[in-house]
């Protein structure tokens, strides 16, 4: 039983559409996050939730919107998509900090 | 802020060899400290953690110690695998923050 699921694994899509991911965990954890992994590997947090509640906005362009219905989803919709928004994006959860975080598979998307 | 810096890859080594992965890091107080892995195609999996100086974590023969004098986390390995072969990435959360810091990250392939 996956612990932390995201949908769709790849996602092919032209400038200027708009387009969502979506993440769901059954971990019962409170706090979910997205990351964008670039090219080069690097991992970078975009926004963070806990029970619902914003608690982590990075610098990320305003094209980029979360939504989180309840603590065991959290979606990423991005309007007006660009070239370089191409990435893996990862969604992952966490109960306690400390104890570190639980990752989903992630989405590969390409911007044509 | 917050940083990691772990030793630039791609590194190639023929299997059974020792691997240390070196990485040190940037914080105020003690934060908790981790290695993560990247398995090709796949997301990212918690290897190990330490939340205080001094700790050991281990896991699948890695080992990894909290060095509070030195910032360190290097991670080691006394006889790599071919299944091995991932990118490994060193990584913090500073106490009372709920953003995972990451390094850039380092590619290792196993050669037989």
């Amino acid at each position: 039983d996956t612990a932390v699921s995201q949908t769709p694994k790849y996602l092919v899509t032209q400038m200027g559409n708009d387009k969502s991911i979506k993440c769901e965990q059954n971990l019962g954890h409170d706090t979910m996050y997205w990351y964008k992994q670039d090219s080069k590997k690097f991992l970078k947090i975009m926004f963070s939730y806990n029970n619902k509640e914003l608690i982590i906005n990075e610098t990320v362009p305003n094209r980029f919107s979360p939504k989180s219905p309840d603590k065991a989803h959290l979606n990423l919709h991005i309007n007006s998509l660009e070239l370089g928004d191409s990435a893996v994006y990862f969604c992952a959860s966490s109960q306690v900090s400390g104890d570190g975080y639980t990752f989903g598979s992630g989405t590969r998307l390409t911007v044509v | 802020g917050n940083s990691v810096t772990q030793m630039e890859g791609p590194v190639t080594l023929s299997e059974e060899a020792f691997l240390t992965i070196n990485c040190t890091y940037t914080a105020t107080g003690y934060p908790s400290l981790f290695w993560y892995v990247q398995y090709p195609g796949e997301g990212l999996q918690l290897l190990l953690k330490a939340t205080k100086a001094d700790d050991k974590g281990s896991n699948k023969g890695f080992e990894a110690t909290y060095r509070k004098e030195t910032t360190s986390f290097h991670l080691e390995k006394g006889s790599v695998q071919v299944s091995d072969s991932a990118v490994y990435f060193c990584a913090l959360i500073q106490g009372g923050s709920e953003k995972l810091v990451f390094g850039k990250g380092m590619k290792l392939t196993v050669n037989p």
